[in-house]
């Protein structure tokens, strides 16, 4: 049973645009929501991440959406660049300071033409 | 500092047969996990550590034993290796406190396929 869905599976976005990668979970104890971003040959790497009493983390170009009571999740990847084009991975875990037990969503394979 | 280093990176194995992948880190991190990854399905947990003497399973530990007799490693072991455990296989270290977010280090991953 996948407890954190992701859409869509792949995305081509135009350099300059907005990239939009949405999560859906459905285990209610979850409270730590990170995405990791994973390129060809590579291990996934931690992008951003955030918890429900916040309902939206921006870092740079990257922010996190957090609707608790739909709940749902979503990246947002402004002035999309080439260099983004990469895998990303949302997740879940119960306690941010747990550290073992992360779930993850099925990934989006992000396309960003030049 | 290595990070997380898994070896091999790549593998071929005669179904029935059984191997070691390693991973060590460096970073004195007491939490250990093993994910493998197939297409369209993410990165999904086949057994955790947190720490050294300190195992448990994960989502999908069938035909993998685990050990951790040190902080630095931690092997996953298939005992009889079978078509279905054809993935890539990521090694990953994190730690806790209570100043943030953590996020888990992860090695460059295995490339294990099974014939």
């Amino acid at each position: 049973q996948q407890q954190v869905k992701q859409s869509p599976q792949s995305l081509i976005v135009q350099k300059g645009g907005i990239s939009i990668i949405n999560c859906a979970y459905e285990n209610t104890a979850f409270d730590y929501f990170p995405w990791y971003q994973q390129f060809p040959g590579k291990g996934p790497a931690l992008l951003i991440a955030i918890r429900p009493d916040v309902s939206e983390k921006k870092e740079g170009r990257f922010t996190i959406s957090f609707n608790k009571s739909a709940k749902q999740f979503s990246l947002h990847i402004m002035d999309s660049q080439p260099g983004d084009s990469a895998t990303y991975f949302c997740a879940a875990s119960i306690g941010e300071t747990s550290g073992s037990r992360l779930t993850f969503g099925e990934g989006t394979q992000l396309t960003v033409n030049p | 500092n290595a990070g997380v280093t898994q070896t091999p990176k790549f593998q071929v194995l005669k179904t029935g047969q059984s191997m070691t992948l390693q991973c060590a880190q460096d970073m004195n991190h007491e939490y250990m996990s093993w994910y493998r990854q197939d297409p369209g399905m993410g990165l999904r947990l086949i057994h955790y550590s947190v720490g050294a003497g300190i195992t448990d399973q994960g989502e999908v530990p069938n035909g993998y034993n685990v050990s951790r007799s040190t902080t630095e490693d931690f092997p996953l072991r298939l005992l009889s290796a079978a078509p279905s455990q054809t993935s890539v296989y990521f090694c990953a270290s994190s730690y806790s406190w209570t100043g943030g977010f953590i996020g888990y280090t992860f090695g460059s991953g295995t490339r294990l396929t099974v014939v």
